[in-house]
Parts: structure tokens; C-alpha cells; sequence
């Protein structure tokens, strides 16, 4: 079965710095993979995700991810965080599942924005 | 586009009654609907996976009897938590997935408190 460690429980950055966020993903494949975000009380939002191909993946809110399959893992990056980006941050891996694809989230990591 | 809504976005109910809880796709259909529950500060555990027409699938751990879901058509999955009780108290987010993409779109949650 698959699973995604996000090793990072709580990180806490100023703002305009820059931000990496760990992924690691336990698959025997090479799955989708797929970055949410979440603010307080509401549902997940899309950042990026990737299917295959360039393993540099540009996404919304200036967020990119590397697949480095190597190292089983997905980072997040930001060169540079805005406050409004203190939110929830989830890796989630996607296998296929009878005809859908079963998605594993990470515990989470959460994104403090200090001045 | 890919807009999922649900209802109610919170909702307090007393120990023993049931809630029904709407998950609608506006502007797509969608062949696959998820249902996932988060604890406070915890990830997203999927419950169940629903296909319209036909039974859901619940993962291991989840009571089918308790967490009722139908897949009514295309754009509608409805999950009714039965006989409720307050552990059963949780922050419960739907997602939808078109069939033509691996990407799952999720609704903005809904709150259940069972007092």
C-alpha cells in the first residue's frame, strides 16, 4: 500500500523567505502526486500535482514541486512567502483503484508566516 | 469550472438522530465521489468511495450501517451519518473525480457536532 510521510509537523518562516516543504511517498510505482493546501475550517485547494514528464512542476501562487524519484520525494517550494500562504499544507499520492484513483494524504504540515 | 459544493457547511445535531450530508458537482459529472473525514489537526482519512449507480466502497475501519452514502446521479452523493453519537463529531470533506482527469476536486467540508 502506499503512504506519504510529511516529515515536517510545523514550520514557521518570515515573510518574503523562502519555503521548502518535505514529501516522501512509499509506492512501488511512480504515482500521481499531488500538493493541497488548506485554510482554517475549509476544504483543499489544488497547488500543483504531477502525472509524469518534466519533474519540475510550476503551480498556483508562485508554488513549484520537484519529483525526484530517486529520493521518493516531492518538495514544495516558494522562493518567496506572502502571510496569506500561512495555511495547511498536505502531499497526497494517487494510485490507481478500480477504475479511479485512491488518493493517500500526509499528516500535514503546517505554515506559520511571521513578519 | 470543476466546482464542488456542499451541505450544509455545519450543522449540530443531538446524539441518536441522523444528518444527511450533501456533496454536488456544478459544472461537471462526476463518475467517482469521495467521502473523507478529518479529526482536528489531523489529515484526511478517506471513509468511502461511491460510482453512481452503485454501492460504495468503504475502506477498513468504516461502519457501513453508520455512514450511509448514495450516489444518486452524476452530480449528487449524499453521506448520512446514523444514529450519531459525539465521537462521531468530525469535520467531513467530500471530493469528486471526472473520469477524464486523475484529479479529485473537493468541496469546502462540512462541520458536524454531535452534542
Amino acid at each position: 500500500a502506499q503512504s506519504v510521510t510529511q516529515p515536517d509537523i510545523h514550520i514557521t518562516v518570515s515573510e518574503g523567505a523562502s519555503l521548502e516543504l518535505r514529501c516522501n511517498y512509499s509506492y512501488g510505482a511512480t504515482p500521481y502526486l499531488f500538493w493541497y493546501v488548506q485554510s482554517p475550517g475549509q476544504g483543499l485547494q489544488l497547488l500543483l500535482k504531477y502525472f509524469s514528464g518534466d519533474t519540475l512542476v510550476q503551480g498556483i501562487k508562485g508554488f513549484e514541486a520537484e519529483f525526484k524519484r530517486s529520493q521518493s520525494s516531492f518538495n514544495l517550494r516558494k522562493p518567496s512567502v506572502h502571510w496569506s500562504d500561512a495555511a495547511e499544507y498536505f502531499c497526497a499520492v494517487g494510485v490507481p483503484s478500480g477504475g479511479y484513483q485512491k488518493v493517500t494524504f500526509g499528516t500535514g504540515t503546517k505554515l506559520q508566516v511571521i513578519p | 469550472g470543476a466546482v464542488v459544493s456542499q451541505h450544509p457547511s455545519w450543522v449540530i445535531c443531538k446524539s441518536g438522530t441522523s444528518v444527511k450530508i450533501e456533496c454536488r458537482s456544478l459544472d461537471f459529472q462526476a463518475t467517482t465521489m469521495f467521502w473523507y473525514r478529518q479529526f482536528p489537526k489531523q489529515s484526511l482519512m478517506l471513509m468511502a468511495t461511491s460510482n453512481e449507480g452503485s454501492k460504495a466502497t468503504y475502506e477498513q475501519g468504516v461502519e457501513k450501517d453508520k455512514f450511509l452514502i448514495n450516489h444518486a446521479s452524476l452530480t449528487l452523493s449524499t453521506l448520512t451519518v446514523t444514529s450519531a453519537h459525539p465521537e462521531d463529531s468530525s469535520f467531513y470533506i467530500c471530493s469528486a473525480e471526472s473520469g477524464s482527469s486523475y484529479e479529485q476536486y473537493f468541496g469546502p467540508g462540512t462541520r458536524l457536532t454531535v452534542t
